[in-house]
């Protein structure tokens, strides 16, 4: 079955640098765009960046654009977000997610917290 | 960008009855909308996309309809298991958008 599981979240000064991860199993990963979507705490659903299967196309949100970079390792079946300058309103659980336009499947979700 | 507005905010239903929850896009997003269902602590599920399309192993019970600009969730005969918070998302443009989500609680 699909699993997707995402790492690297944790406690970071604003300013600083973090990369989640999102290891995805249980499909040809490389077939699939994959995207990132974020909800702050208590929040509802903010999209953050999208990416096709053969890395062609990126998008980003106007909050994260200049800051965030996504990225995709197809032969280990991994999908990540660098997020640097970081600032306390990127504080959120982070999901990533199969699909570039709708979200067919989520991973657990990851604690990203921006705090001094 | 498009900016999605749901309503109502709260929905109080008892089980078993219906529940209608609306989603408005503020410019024509063709079919290109889709439903999420969210219970705490747990990630978002896909109910719905293209508009009216059930997502593989959703039941029968949901529905989705409308394109444009108005768009509806419909959970016909609610179980326990519905009650949870509803957001319809956008993709027929950059940057994907979702609504501020609707609360179905129970009566």
């Amino acid at each position: 079955q699909v699993q997707l599981v995402e790492s690297g979240g944790g406690l970071v000064e604003p300013g600083g640098s973090l990369r989640l991860s999102c290891a995805a199993s249980g499909f040809r990963f490389s077939d699939y765009s994959m995207s990132w979507i974020r909800q702050a705490p208590g929040k509802g659903l903010e999209w953050v960046s999208s990416m096709s299967s053969g890395e062609s196309t990126k998008h980003y949100g106007d909050s994260v654009k200049g800051r965030f970079t996504i990225s995709r390792d197809n032969a280990k079946n991994s999908l990540y977000l660098q997020m640097n300058s970081l600032r306390a309103e990127d504080t959120a659980v982070y999901f990533c997610a199969r699909g570039q336009y709708y979200f067919e499947y989520w991973g657990q979700g990851n604690l990203v917290i921006v705090s001094s | 960008e498009i900016v999605m507005t749901q309503s109502p905010a709260t929905l109080s239903v008892s089980p078993g009855e219906r529940a209608t929850l609306l989603c408005r896009a503020s410019q024509s997003v063709s079919s290109n909308s889709a439903w999420y269902q969210q219970k705490p602590g747990q990630a978002p599920r896909l109910l719905i996309y293209s508009a009216s399309t059930r997502a593989t192993g959703i039941p029968a019970r949901f529905s989705g309809s409308g394109s444009g600009t108005e768009f509806t969730l419909t959970i016909s005969s609610l179980q326990s298991e519905d009650f949870a918070v509803y957001y319809c998302q956008q993709y027929n443009n950059w940057p994907l958008t979702f609504g501020q989500g609707t609360k179905v609680e129970i009566k």
